[in-house]
């Protein structure tokens, strides 16, 4: 079957590092992602990394894939207050219509 | 270039009652879908539309009807609202593996 899963509640400190974890079963999966909901908003999209890909950077934004084990993190470094949100996951397959599935969501909380 | 809208922002609906979701986009893409999110679910995708002129199902398509109007336009249906489809309604829009763009949602309550 197709599932990503994520931890629900990650809190961290202000400046110090965040890593938000996700696992997925679909090994015919093509493109990983991250998008960020603030409260009340759409997602928005972070940053994504392609299956071939082992690491990607952006900025403060580090996405390590580790695809024997299915395992995706997002690594935020120096985390600030206006990086609380909800971190979604989600991976598409190679299909007609390029279903992107998506994890339950992992909230983020910057303690000041 | 306004991306993603969607209206209404907020509905509340009676049970049995119907209402339309709109979504447009002016990204010029092929690709369009209706999400639903709930606590603790994630996003469910609900219908989506690959190109102008065709729909399908996804998820969870029982109790919505879908129209891709043209190609700017996806519109969501709900003919006779239930209590089980209070939730936050997402419409997305996509060109390639990389870009799918989210609207800001349409939060509906049904009583």
């Amino acid at each position: 079957g197709e599932d990503v899963e994520q931890s629900l509640f990650l809190s961290v400190r202000e400046g110090d590092s965040s890593v938000i974890n996700c696992t997925y079963t679909d090994s015919s999966s093509t493109y990983l992602y991250w998008y960020k909901q603030e409260p009340g908003a759409g997602l928005q999209l972070l940053t994504y990394i392609f299956s071939n890909m082992d690491m990607k950077q952006d900025q403060r934004l580090t996405v390590l894939l580790n695809k024997k084990d299915k395992h995706l993190s997002l690594r935020i470094a120096d985390t600030q207050t206006g990086d609380s949100a909800i971190y979604f996951c989600a991976e598409s397959r190679p299909g007609g219509y390029q279903k992107v599935t998506f994890g339950t969501g992992t909230k983020l909380q910057v303690i000041p | 270039n306004a991306g993603v809208t969607q209206t209404p922002k907020f509905q509340v609906l009676k049970t049995g009652q119907s209402m339309t979701l709109q979504c447009a986009q002016d990204m010029n893409h092929n690709s369009m879908y209706w999400y639903r999110q709930d606590p603790g679910m994630g996003l469910r995708l609900i219908y989506y539309s690959a190109s102008e002129g065709t729909t399908d199902k996804g998820e969870v398509p029982n109790g919505y009807n879908v129209s891709r109007l043209n190609k700017r336009e996806f519109s969501l249906r709900l003919e006779s609202a239930a209590p089980s489809q209070t939730s936050v309604y997402f419409c997305a829009s996509r060109l390639t593996e990389d870009t799918q763009y989210f609207g800001p949602g349409t939060r509906l309550t049904v009583l």
